[in-house]
């Protein structure tokens, strides 16, 4: 069965600082992967996608993530964090089925 | 283009009670998956409306149903409200639906059950 892991269940970061969070997933094939940004009190917002071609990708707001196949791992990365984007974190896998699994959310608080 | 919208954005319903919520996809969309959040369970998928028809639901009991309109509006409802069906409902629409398109999510509805 698809699973996906967010080890880190709460990260602190200063405003400026780097940022990584953490993806694994379980899936037999190649999945479709994204992770999704969630403001307080809001829906779920799309930060960036892969479904195959270059690992690295390209999302909005400055964020990119990496796949890893040998690791099955999908690690969402930006250079300088904003006190903007303190807000819950969700990566998901989509697979042969029409719905999403999300991991359990990483929730970032950005410190001034 | 307008975004998913979803009717109420907060309801509080009382045990044993039926609620019926609401979601317009963005137009043109022709697929509408809802999902339950909650603490507890996060994020689950509960059921996904292709042009009218149910193709994959969830694991959820009998209690939680859908449908989908030929203008590609859908509605869930809930009937017999349980304490434990409080939980942030969103619905997401997309082209075609399926994962390898994506997903644009609504604002969500917050069921309160007491």
């Amino acid at each position: 069965a698809q699973s996906v892991t967010q080890p880190d269940i709460h990260i602190t970061v200063s405003e400026g600082a780097s940022l990584e969070l953490r993806c694994n997933y379980s899936y037999g094939a190649t999945p479709y992967l994204f992770w999704y940004v969630q403001s307080p009190g809001q829906g779920l917002q799309l930060l960036l996608k892969y479904f195959s071609g270059d690992t690295l990708v390209q999302g909005i707001k400055g964020f990119e993530a990496e796949f890893k196949r040998s690791q099955s791992s999908f690690n969402l990365r930006k250079p300088s964090v904003h006190w903007s984007d303190a807000a819950e974190y969700f990566c998901a896998v989509g697979a042969n089925t029409d719905k999403l699994i999300f991991g359990t959310g990483t929730r970032l608080q950005v410190f001034p | 283009k307008a975004g998913v919208t979803q009717t109420p954005r907060y309801l509080i319903k009382t045990r044993g009670q039926q609620v019926t919520l609401s979601c317009s996809p963005i137009s043109g969309h022709r697929s509408v998956s809802w999902y339950q959040q909650t603490p507890g369970q996060g994020l689950q998928f509960l059921f996904e409306y292709f042009s009218e028809t149910q193709r994959n639901k969830g694991n959820f009991p009998g209690r939680f149903s859908g449908r989908q309109f030929s203008n590609s509006r859908s509605e869930m409802n809930v009937s017999t409200l349980e304490l434990g069906d409080s939980a942030l409902y969103l619905c997401a629409s997309s082209l075609h639906g399926g994962t390898s398109y994506e997903q644009y999510f609504g604002p969500g509805t917050r069921l309160t059950v007491t």
